[in-house]
């Protein structure tokens, strides 16, 4: 049974990078099918789409934080990883993995079917 | 790219019907038919209830069903158990490899 486990630290200053990784066990990243990405959800307010990766290093990303994401992969070690630049209070928040299915043979698709139970990452000095 | 709008609060009694609504525009809702809809206990993973506007994974009862009429996607939960009290966000595919999410929504079972 594949799971997701987010991992990284809790606290970072203002101004600086959020690295986050993201390891799965019972299953492989090398899915043909899968991207794999991450949502995030502030105190009290709902999910927002960061981005994602497929095991081939192709990504795609939220135009409105592109600038400031960096996703990346490594299939050795069956995770991935999220960078955020710049940081600021406005960046706090519980942050998800999750398994991503954009496109299947030829069939499109865009859904979230497994995921992580998040970690909550604070901005503050 | 504004997160579909959702109401913030339904609740039924136990097995009453509810119906949760995610209105979007044209360049996402109304454009693809791929909205999903996910379940959320706080501090636990969210889980996927519906896929491709009105699909059901392996595993979630059909009491869950899911449309789409125009711009709005809708969820509906019939025959409303104690179990379903949770929060639901809808999705939308956006164009371009984008998404976006809903408000959400917090289902309370009376």
């Amino acid at each position: 049974q594949l799971q997701l486990q987010e991992s990284g630290p809790g606290l970072v200053k203002p101004s600086e990078t959020l690295s986050l990784t993201c390891t799965i066990s019972g299953g492989s990243i090398n899915s043909g099918d899968y991207y794999w990405g991450w949502i995030r959800q502030p105190p009290g307010k709902g999910l927002e789409w960061i981005g994602s990766i497929h095991y081939s290093g192709s990504t795609y990303d939220n135009p409105s934080l592109k600038s400031r994401v960096t996703i990346s992969i490594d299939t050795s070690k069956n995770q991935f990883s999220l960078k955020l630049t710049s940081v600021t209070a406005a960046d706090t928040a519980v942050y998800y993995c999750a398994r991503h299915l954009i496109v299947a043979t030829i069939t499109w698709h865009w859904y979230f079917d497994l995921w992580g139970r998040g970690t909550l990452v604070t901005v503050s000095s | 790219q504004s997160a579909l709008t959702q109401p913030r609060s339904v609740s039924g009694s136990p097995g009453q019907s509810v119906t949760i609504s995610c209105t979007g525009t044209s360049s996402d809702v109304g454009g693809y038919n791929y909205v999903s809809w996910y379940q959320h206990h706080p501090g636990e993973a969210p889980k996927l209830m519906i896929y491709d506007v009105s699909k059901r994974p392996s595993g979630v009862p059909d009491r869950f069903s899911g449309s789409k009429s125009g711009n709005t996607a809708s969820l509906t939960i019939s025959g409303l158990q104690t179990e379903d009290e949770a929060d639901y966000y809808c999705c939308s595919y956006a164009g371009r490899y984008t998404g976006v999410f809903g408000t959400g929504t917090k289902v309370t079972v009376l």
